[in-house]
């Protein structure tokens, strides 16, 4: 049972290129999460998804796109990416309510 | 835009002493959780609180939750070196769905 598995867990980029962050689950949650975790900020929701099908934005999603691509994954896309997207991105499943399962986070550097 | 404010930021203390961290807002929230996060992971619940004025032990940690859902405190009693890590809370908003309000965290440091 891996819980929830995010990859790559590092990245460097240049300013303007694209990547895609993969996660998957196998707790058979309906709900899945991308977070951005900054010094100071705590964490801050990106994109969510509720359920198989569906996904809305949360409080910072400007500059990403999300994918649900079944139960299981969620992907989050940076199409061009910016020196103010380096962060800590963490993905996170549950069910409807109640304790999120985070995965070990992808650390990227944008330059 | 809902906020939860930790304090205090940072707290270097020495193995045995005690230690409270507040976790406050202006909003109402339906339920608050507490997370600890060690370097390299993602973070792990800790508890959930629910009812105003609920009061929930888990070994040497206590927390509460204020009468009126919009603060919360974590004491730890004795604390000790495995206790070291980044404490978050989060705060519950049901707007059809639930999702989490983080606050900004507090990093611990307890030397032996």
């Amino acid at each position: 049972n891996a819980g929830v598995t995010q990859t790559p867990k590092f990245q460097v980029l240049k300013t303007g290129q694209s990547m895609t962050l993969q996660c998957a689950q196998d707790m058979n949650h309906n709900s899945m999460y991308w977070y951005r975790q900054d010094p100071g900020m705590g964490l801050r929701l990106i994109y969510y998804s509720a359920s198989e099908g569906t996904t809305d934005k949360g409080e910072v999603p400007n500059g990403y796109n999300v994918s649900r691509l079944n139960k299981r994954e969620f992907s989050l896309r940076l199409e061009s990416a910016a020196p103010s997207q380096t962060s800590v991105y963490f993905c996170a499943s549950s069910e409807s309510v109640g304790e999120q399962f985070f995965g070990p986070g992808t650390r990227l550097t944008v330059l | 835009t809902q906020l939860l404010e930790q304090s205090p930021q940072f707290l270097s203390i020495q193995e045995g002493e005690n230690l409270t961290v507040y976790c406050n807002s202006s909003s109402v929230f339906s339920s608050l959780q507490w997370y600890r996060q060690e370097p390299g992971e993602g973070p792990v619940l800790l508890v959930t609180v629910v009812t105003g004025g609920e009061v929930k032990k888990l070994k040497r940690l206590t927390f509460q939750f204020g009468d009126a859902r919009k603060d919360s405190s974590l004491h730890i009693t004795a604390a000790q070196p495995g206790d070291t890590g980044l404490y978050l809370c989060a705060g519950a908003v049901n707007t059809g769905f639930q999702k989490l309000v983080f606050g900004t965290g507090t990093r611990l440091l307890v030397s032996p």
